[in-house]
């Protein structure tokens, strides 16, 4: 069965200050990873699509990076915008559904 | 483009009655999912269509739940009889097809007393 974990649950952090999101995977034949944004009250929004190991993808202060066993969201000298849940999912080759994690709920304060 | 489309935002009901959700995809779309999230589990699948036939259906709690899509701009996820477990939000999502993002609406927050 694929599993998304993702750490840590929830992340405060300081406007500027640097850190990584983790999300860990077991699947069985990946096709790709996914990053989502979700801001309370609405539905997750896409941001990234990782497909192999060593791969990285950026949008502003963010940057996305893959590995056999995990990824990572990295977000520099964040802001308080930036605040709101990311959402890791996976998906198997064949052409199956997402498989999402619950997600870590960022909070940048000014 | 108005993206996915979901009626009601919120929804209170009694337990025992009938819920209907609503969602309308963007066009062009073919594939629509529907998802149930919780603080508990997080984001669960519950079915998904592609070209409006239900592909996998696995993920429908047990029979009081029910989807349809009954032409490519609308499908529906019913409850019947609703039960105070089946608080959550619910979102439908749709892609162009099953490899590409999905788009999410903005959800049916469902609260069952």
């Amino acid at each position: 069965e694929d599993q998304v974990t993702q750490s840590p649950e929830a992340l405060r952090l300081q406007e500027g200050e640097s850190s990584s999101l983790n999300c860990s995977y077991t699947v069985s034949g990946l096709r790709g990873l996914f990053w989502y944004r979700q801001d309370p009250g609405k539905g997750p929004e896409f941001l990234f699509t990782l497909y192999s190991a060593g791969e990285e993808k950026e949008k502003e202060r963010l940057k996305a990076t893959l590995t056999k066993k995990e990824s990572f969201l990295h977000i520099t000298a964040p802001k308080p915008e930036d605040s709101a849940t990311y959402l890791c999912a996976v998906q198997r080759r064949g052409n199956t559904p997402l498989v999402f994690g619950k997600g870590t709920r960022l909070s940048v304060i000014a | 483009d108005a993206g996915v489309i979901q009626s009601p935002r919120h929804e209170v009901t009694e337990m025992g009655q009938e819920v209907t959700l609503r969602c309308k995809p963007i066009s062009g779309h073919n594939s629509l999912f529907w998802y149930r999230q919780t603080m508990m589990r997080g984001l669960e699948l519950l079915i998904y269509f592609n070209n409006n036939v239900p592909i996998d259906d696995s993920g429908m709690p047990e029979d009081r739940f029910s989807a349809k899509m009954p032409n490519a701009s609308f499908s529906t996820l019913k409850i019947q009889p609703s039960e105070p477990r089946d608080s959550a939000v619910y979102f439908c999502a749709s892609s162009p097809d099953r490899n590409s993002p999905l788009h999410f609406g903005n959800g049916t927050r469902l609260t069952v007393t």
